[in-house]
This record gives C-alpha cells, structure tokens and sequence, in this order.
C-alpha cells in the first residue's frame, strides 16, 4: 500500500524566513512519481513539482526548491525568502508510474502561514 | 497549457435534489479524469476515476448510484450527485491527465456544494 505522512500540520513564519515542508512516503513500487501541489483559500490545487523515483537531483525553481533522498523515502520542500503570497495548505503526492496504477495518495497536507 | 474547468463554482440545493458538475479540460485531451472530495481543513479523498467510453471506477465505499460520473467525451466528465443530503456537502474537485501521458493530473478550481 502506498502512504504518505505530512507530519508538520500547520507551520507559522514571519516573512523573508526560510521554511521546509517534510513530506515522508511509503511504497512498494520501484517505479513511482512525488509531486507537490499548492492549494490556495481560493480552493484549486496548484501543480508545483512531479519527480520520477529514478531521479534524485534537487530542483531549485526561484525561491522554491526540493529535496528528493530515497534512502529515507523523503521529498521536502524549501521556501527560501517566504511571502505572505506563499500562505497556502501545501499537499504531497505519490502515485505509481505503471499505466492502471496512477491514483494520486495525498498526504494530509500543510497549513503554511506567512506572517508580515 | 493543461488547465481544466469546473462548472458551477459553488451550488446551493434543497435535500432531495440532484446536482450536476462538469469538468473540462479545456487545452488537452484527457482519457482519464479523477474525482476527488475534501472535507473542511482535511485531505482530497478519491471518489472515482472516469475513462472516456467506459464506465467509471468507484473506490472502496463510495456509492455508485449516489455519485453518477460520465465519461463522454476526451475533454469533459460529469458528477451528478443524486438525491443530495445535507452530508453530500462538500468541495468537490476533478482532475484530468493529458491522453498518452502517465504522470501528472492537472486539477480544477473545485465546486462547492451545500445542501440545505
């Protein structure tokens, strides 16, 4: 079975800090891809980032960047400079990369708030 | 590119009643659509997932005959929720892959459903 543990449930910061999002997953398949995805109050995700499990190299897009180590099974991700426009719930996903097995496990998300 | 549309936004309904909402993809074609609910500050839970010219698979305690998907065409699946009672409220929210691909689902803006 897949899982995936968001253990941070809500994290408050001033803006201009630096804040990581843990994301912790579980799985069997030797093939899979992570994603995160914003989701703003107005409600709509937003698609930020997919890895494929054969790629471990960090991405870095702006003041975004991800931190993929699959000897823990992790892919956190760091908000440099954050700005009260970064508050959000922040989810990550996990889903098998076979075709007949891509449902996307949501972890139970972050509340991320960026206080002036 | 890839962005999907949800019709209505937000709907009120009296119990008993049945509710429609249309997802699009309005720049891609998608083969396979996802319907997800979430409840107040909780994670996006997966209803079903609708292939184009084929019936729709339904997870584990989910009604089928409460939550009708149709799958008609390559850019817009249906939700009809039937005979709607006030624990059918809830943020409704599709998502659609692009035809050919195994990876990432774009998601809609999501539709708010109340039920009086």
């Amino acid at each position: 079975a897949q899982k995936v543990t968001q253990a941070q449930t809500e994290i408050s910061v001033v803006e201009k800090e630096d804040v990581t999002l843990d994301c912790v997953y579980e799985t069997r398949d030797t093939t899979y891809y992570l994603f995160w995805y914003k989701q703003p109050p107005s409600g709509e995700l937003v698609f930020l980032i997919r890895r494929n499990s054969f790629d471990e190299q960090n991405e870095i897009s702006g003041r975004y960047s991800w931190n993929f180590q699959k000897s823990t099974s992790s892919f956190n991700f760091t908000i440099t400079a954050s700005q009260v426009v970064d508050s959000a719930v922040y989810f990550c996903a996990l889903s098998g990369a076979i075709q007949g097995a891509q449902k996307l496990v949501f972890g139970q998300g972050t509340r991320l708030t960026i206080n002036p | 590119g890839a962005v999907v549309s949800q019709h209505p936004s937000w709907v009120i309904c009296k119990s008993g009643t049945s509710v429609k909402i249309e997802c699009r993809s309005l720049d891609f074609q998608a083969t396979t659509m996802f319907w997800y609910r979430q409840f107040p500050k909780q994670s996006l839970m997966l209803m079903a997932t609708s292939n184009e010219g084929s019936k729709a698979t339904y997870e584990q305690g989910v009604e089928k005959d409460k939550f009708l998907i149709n799958h008609a065409s390559l850019t817009l699946s249906t939700l009809t929720v039937t005979s709607a009672h006030p624990e059918d409220s809830s943020f409704y929210i599709c998502s659609a892959k692009i035809a050919g691909s195994t990876d990432t689902q774009y998601f809609g803006p999501g539709t708010r459903l109340t039920v009086l």
